[in-house]
């Protein structure tokens, strides 16, 4: 098993550029996340989805939008991307037991991202 | 979402035992703790969890109190490779909080 896989590991972009980063997971889980991490924050929870096709907005969701058109896959798009936007982007995703909160997130290696 | 409050830093020496403890007073009933640790340049890796009482795994081990307002995370016998950031959520499990964590920095 790879477990959860991030493409690209690091990118630049300008400003106005659009990209998508890509997050696949080979463990058949139902949910996954998008975070990103600057330094000194902590992680933060952009958007997630708790199944195929269907997502949700997390804490800081303004500037980023994503698909679950597939269920291994989650995508985080950045239509017009701001330096704002220069962090460490990080994927999860986590099964369902059926008994509440108990199965843990596997994270990605991260995508480190630098606007100019 | 309970919120959670932990130290911003702690300092220890290697074979010392390390305990982080977590404030969570508006837990709900449904709610489950856990810990997650992160590396430099690494994802979080989760640790533990637990509900009540105690819980020990090959890694660490999980004090819950019967208010389960706290918890306490404890670390035995660190070395230099468990300097990381630790981290404290708490909820049912959709969508949960990271916060800023513990900083631990492990010295010989």
């Amino acid at each position: 098993n790879a477990g959860v896989t991030q493409t690209p590991k690091f990118r630049v972009l300008k400003t106005g550029q659009s990209m998508t980063l890509l997050c696949a997971q080979d463990m058949n889980h139902e949910y996954m996340y998008w975070y990103r991490q600057d330094p000194g924050m902590g992680l933060r929870l952009i958007h997630y989805s708790v199944g195929e096709g269907t997502t949700a907005k997390g804490e800081v969701p303004d500037g980023y939008n994503v698909s679950r058109l597939k269920k291994q896959n989650f995508l985080l798009g950045l239509e017009s991307a701001a330096p704002s936007q220069t962090s460490v982007y990080f994927c999860a995703s986590r099964g369902t037991s059926g008994k509440g909160g108990r199965e843990p997130q596997y994270f990605g290696p991260g995508t480190r991202l630098l606007v100019l | 979402l309970a919120k959670t409050t932990q130290p911003i830093s702690m300092d220890s020496y290697e074979g010392q035992e390390v305990n982080i403890t977590c404030s969570h007073n508006n837990i709900a009933t449904n709610d489950y703790i856990t810990w997650y640790q992160q590396f430099p340049s690494q994802g979080p890796r989760f640790i533990i969890q637990g509900y009540k009482t105690k819980v020990t795994n090959e890694v660490a081990s999980l004090f819950i109190p019967a208010d389960r307002k706290s918890s306490t995370l404890s670390l035995p016998r660190v070395s230099l490779s468990d300097t990381a950031v630790y981290y404290c959520l708490v909820g049912p499990g959709t969508a949960l909080i990271f916060g800023k964590g513990t900083t631990l920095s492990v010295s010989s």
